[in-house]
This record gives structure tokens, sequence and C-alpha cells, in this order.
């Protein structure tokens, strides 16, 4: 059976870096494109970035080229996504998700970030 | 790249149909065969209900299907159900060499 499971909720001051993970089971983790999505409150989709793990080429979004760093540790079928310098507009659910030709099979539980002072 | 178009909101009475229909350009969902529908209900992550304009994943219900016309795709849902209620999301694949994929803006679905 195909899981994703991400870390947990994470509460962080503005200025403040974060990584979140997302650990993968039951596939060919090697084989699979895996992106992060996120959907800040009340609001709609968006994806950030995608990484292929076999190789680490790595895509993003105009919206998020810059601001965010998606990465994988093969080793442990983990892709990773890290937010640096945190806002407040940074609060938001991150879901990973498993796309294949933009169509996303498997998402991991989301992971509520929350940035507060 | 911009994001294809939604209605904010459709509605329907149970047993109706209703059609969610978002548009793009000639670059994504014009240009391939590669749109995807998502079902979201509030605090849950999505769920694939289509693949590839008209494909339904194994598990999801008959009742949902996918169509496209040039630069439009719709979803409809028959029958409806009061479970139907959710956002719905289409999802393009983009032409590019660049960032390739990117959600419509997301429709709410009351049933009435």
């Amino acid at each position: 059976e195909v899981q994703l499971v991400q870390s947990g909720a994470e509460v962080k001051k503005p200025g403040e870096s974060l990584k979140i993970s997302c650990q993968a089971s039951g596939y060919i983790f090697t084989n699979f494109w895996i992106g992060w999505v996120r959907q800040m409150p009340g609001k709609g989709l968006e994806w950030m970035g995608l990484i292929f793990p076999a190789d680490s080429t790595t895509k993003y979004s105009p919206s998020f080229q810059g601001q965010v760093t998606v990465s994988v540790d093969t080793s442990l079928h983990t892709a990773y996504l890290q937010l640096s310098s945190l806002k407040a507009s940074d609060t938001a659910f991150y879901y990973c998700a498993r796309p294949t030709w933009g169509a996303a099979d498997y998402w991991g539980q989301g992971t509520l970030v929350t940035v507060s002072s | 790249q911009s994001a294809p178009t939604q209605a904010a909101s459709v509605s329907g009475s149970p047993g109706q149909s209703v059609t969610i229909s978002c548009t793009g350009t000639s670059s994504d969902i014009g240009g391939n065969n590669f749109v995807s529908w998502y079902q979201q209900h509030p605090g849950r992550a999505p769920k694939l209900v289509i693949s590839e304009v008209r494909n339904r994943p194994s598990g999801v219900s008959h009742r949902f299907s996918g169509s496209k016309s040039g630069n439009t795709a719709s979803l409809t849902i028959a029958g409806l159900q009061a479970e139907d209620e959710a956002d719905y999301y289409c999802c393009a694949y983009v032409n590019t060499n660049g960032f390739d994929v990117v959600f419509g803006g997301g429709t709410k679905l009351t049933v009435l």
C-alpha cells in the first residue's frame, strides 16, 4: 500500500526556518516525482515544487522559486520542504503528493505550519 | 503560467447532475490530455477523482466523469449526494520546459 506520511504540525516565529518531511512507502521511491502543495487558510491549492528522487532534479513554481527548497534522502525514502525566513503569510497547510503527468494519486495527510510572534 | 479558471461555486439538489468547468489555454488544457480533478472535504487532504481528462481511479464512484472540449475541461457529478459537497480543483499539465503543473482556483459544490 502506497503511503505518504508527513511530519507533525509546527509553530514558528517570524524569521525562523523550517524543514518538513514526507516519508514514502509502498512503491519504488526513486521512480516517481514527488511534490509539495501549499494551501493557505480558506484558499486553494498551489503547487510549489517537484523533485525526481532518482537524480534530485527539481522544478519550482515561479511563485515559489527562491523562497523554498525541495530535497530528498533516498536512503530514508523521504522528501523535504524547507522554508526560510518565515513570515505570517507562510501560515498554511503543506501537503506532499506524488504526481504522474500532473495527476497526484497519493497525498500526505498535510502539515499545518503556523507562523506567529 | 496563469491558473485555469473555475467558477467559485456551484450547487445542485440531491439526485441532480452538476458540471464544474475549468478553462485554460492552448498551452495547458487545450494542449494535452493530462487534466486531473481533485475533491477536497474540509480538513482533509485532496483526493484524485479523475486523471487524464476522463480516467477514474479505482475506488472512485462511477457518478464522477470527466471530459474536455478545446481549452475547457469539465467534471460532471451525476446523482448528487450529500457527501459530494466539497471543493473541487482541476489541475493542468503545462507544455513547457519549466514548472509544468498548475491548479485551477477551485469550485465549492453545495448540495442543497
